[in-house]
């Protein structure tokens, strides 16, 4: 399934640089999320915007920050990481945030930090 | 809260047998869920969701699952494995107004 889009695939940086990852949904729906994936953790939600506006913040740190110009794309600008935010970083998209929505998936960006 | 348990981090099973992936729940009120599929280098696959009605529910290639309200448990199963199902398996759960909660994945192998 292709309809969500993430690139790079994968993205290998240093701490004190900054860099951004892009996620393009092709499914015309309206809700975009970002979830952090590390190894043997349970997926973390890390942002939700729903018709362009962030509704959810879960407390992520301001080193993450996210952008929604439109209900196509979303973007998650990364500055000054940590060693601990090498992850897989998953981009997903739903029609609207309903309860009975399942949620499409990127195939991830893969993040490395050195 | 809510919250998910996959009793099991990796489930084997032999080719042509029947499998299970186990998972249970907690949430207040009514619960929504979903099972998702992840094969290497890939992100998650949605296979088959739990609203209301019928507790079996049937979903993409071939995989069902039952919803069970007093054991709170909603197991994804399979007649018959094939080699291909190989992947890490994640049950979710959802209620109303609140966001997806992920259980902590099951690495099912299946083994010519």
């Amino acid at each position: 399934e292709t309809g969500v889009t993430q690139t790079p695939r994968h993205l290998v940086m240093g701490m004190t640089n900054k860099k951004s990852l892009k996620c393009e949904q092709h499914l015309g729906h309206n809700a975009m999320y970002w979830y952090k994936q590390s190894a043997k953790k349970p997926l973390e939600l890390m942002f939700v915007y729903s018709l362009e506006e962030r509704v959810e913040n879960n407390s992520v740190p301001s080193r993450f920050s996210p952008e929604c110009p439109n209900s196509s794309h979303l973007f998650l600008h990364l500055h000054t990481l940590q060693p601990e935010d090498s992850a897989l970083y998953l981009c997903a998209s739903s029609q609207g945030t309903g309860f009975s929505q399942p949620q499409h998936f990127g195939d991830g960006t893969r993040l490395s930090i050195l | 809260a809510q919250s998910v348990a996959q009793p099991e981090d990796q489930v084997n099973v032999a080719e042509g047998n029947p499998l299970t992936v186990k998972c249970t729940y907690s949430v207040s009120g009514n619960p929504y869920l979903f099972w998702y599929v992840q094969y290497p280098n890939r992100g998650l696959q949605f296979l088959l969701k739990y609203i209301t009605g019928d507790n079996l529910v049937k979903g993409s290639y071939g995989f069902e699952a039952e919803f069970n309200k007093s054991q709170t448990s909603f197991h994804l199963k399979k007649p018959s494995a094939l080699v291909s199902d190989s992947a890490l398996y994640f049950c979710a759960v959802r209620a109303y107004g609140q966001n997806f909660v992920f259980g902590p994945g099951t690495r099912l192998s299946v083994l010519p």
